[in-house]
């Protein structure tokens, strides 16, 4: 069965950096996008971006650009979200997700990691 | 990006009730949206995709329909187990969440 696990809860400091990670299993990991979400206590989700494991590709929300590298490792099939020069703002969930088909960003997102908490605090 | 916006912000209805949920978009992005709930302390899960498919496994009480901007989520008889938080999603163009709905058990 399709499966994403992320790593651990993460608590840095303001201006640190933090690299999560959504180790994928059950299917071909180059045929689907990843994308990166995240959900601050009690509000909405958040697109940070998404990178395409076949090729390397990514497209990154405004919002996070100069400040987010999403990566991928086909060999364990693994993807990666960097985020940098964190503030008190950046405290959230954050979740990878995968689309019901292949190739495709635009097709509902059927499988989800579990999500990292990660706070941002002095 | 598109604005989203979902109504009502919360809800309590009976178990057996008919539950209606709205989205609605800013622009118009034909079918490219999708239906999730997601319960306290845990990651959303897909309900409906592309308006109105039903994803694999879930109940056949939950439906979708719409295009354009305005888009519907219906529970034909609520169960307690459909407590949580639903959100709306379009992928028509950079992705956009709604606000979400809040459906609580009277």
């Amino acid at each position: 069965q399709v499966q994403l696990v992320q790593s651990g809860t993460e608590v840095e400091k303001p201006g640190a950096s933090v690299k999560v990670s959504c180790k994928a299993s059950g299917y071909t990991f180059t045929r689907y996008v990843i994308s990166w979400v995240r959900q601050a206590p009690g509000q909405a989700f958040e697109w940070m971006g998404w990178i395409n494991p076949y090729n390397g590709n990514t497209n990154y929300a405004q919002k996070f650009q100069g400040r987010v590298t999403m990566s991928t490792d086909t060999s364990t099939s693994a993807a990666y979200m960097e985020l940098r020069s964190l503030r008190s703002d950046d405290t959230a969930f954050y979740y990878c997700a995968r689309g019901r088909v292949s190739y495709t960003t635009s097709s509902g997102w059927a499988y989800w990691g579990q999500g990292t908490l990660v706070t941002v605090s002095s | 990006d598109i604005q989203m916006t979902q109504s009502p912000s919360s809800l309590s209805a009976f178990v057996g009730d008919r539950v209606t949920i709205t989205c609605r978009t800013s622009q118009s992005i034909s079918t490219y949206l999708h239906w999730y709930q997601q319960k306290p302390g845990k990651a959303p899960k897909l309900l409906i995709f592309a308006a109105s498919s039903l994803q694999s496994g879930v109940p056949s009480r939950f439906s979708g329909s719409g295009s354009g901007t305005d888009f519907t989520l219906t529970i034909t008889s609520l169960q307690p187990e459909d407590f949580g938080t639903y959100y709306c999603q379009q992928t028509e163009s950079t992705p956009t969440f709604g606000p979400g709905t809040k459906v609580d058990l009277k």
